[in-house]
């Protein structure tokens, strides 16, 4: 059946680290591919998406790419802030809802 | 509204009450969405709605969990007779009809506790 797999967490790393979390999916057809962001004390946001293979979803540095041979897509930043401490949930457009991973908590230190 | 809202944001309540949650989506979005969020766990679906009726309620954990939306607007999750594993965040989000592909916008939730 359709499904996420993430990246266990929680993920560690210093100020201006290099990022990747790590998604792959399994689905029918070729779904919409999802990145969304849970800060603190707050709900859900997207945070980036792509519609077709070979399209790379961008946004506040953060960077995916649909690579639809490898039915991944991996989150990238080049150096992670603090303030980027989230949880960070990968999602594809399953038959008539989104299916979510179960999300990878990164910590940022200063 | 400008966003999802989400009402209560905070619920206690005892073991073997009836809890209402509701949600309020984005105006003009007929599609809308409620999962559940528990500890160490990922989003959980319940429940969708196309305007007023629910082509999928596959989601629902068991016959004590219900939803209605009324007016292609606010819908309402009843949970009767609480047990303490219904503790959890219960997310609502909402999309323009037919356009999963630009996502969902999410509610803050409603962080539910049986105790």
């Amino acid at each position: 059946g359709d499904s996420v797999t993430q990246m266990e967490g929680p993920v560690t790393l210093s100020e201006e680290a290099f990022l990747t979390i790590n998604c792959t999916y399994t689905a029918t057809g070729y779904p919409s591919l999802f990145w969304y962001v849970q800060y603190p004390g707050e709900g859900l946001q997207l945070l980036l998406k792509a519609t077709k293979a070979d399209d790379k979803g961008s946004n506040k540095g953060f960077e995916a790419t649909y690579r639809k041979e490898t039915t991944s897509f991996h989150l990238e930043k080049g150096s992670v802030q603090v303030s980027d401490s989230a949880v960070y949930f990968c999602a594809f457009t399953g038959f008539q809802k989104l299916v979510f991973g179960t999300g990878t908590r990164l910590l940022v230190s200063p | 509204g400008a966003g999802v809202s989400q009402s209560p944001s905070n619920k206690v309540t005892e073991k073997g009450k009836d809890v209402e949650l509701r949600c309020d989506p984005i105006s003009g979005h007929t599609a809308l969405y409620w999962y559940r969020q528990s500890l160490g766990q990922g989003l959980e679906f319940l429940i969708y709605f196309q305007g007023n009726s629910a082509p999928d309620k596959s989601g629902l954990p068991s016959d004590r969990f219900s939803a209605e939306r009324t007016g292609g607007s606010v819908s309402t999750l009843t949970i009767q007779r609480t047990q303490q594993e219904d503790s959890a965040v219960y997310l609502c989000a909402s999309s323009s009809s037919g356009t999963d592909n630009y996502g969902y916008t999410f509610g803050s939730g409603t962080r539910l506790t049986v105790v």
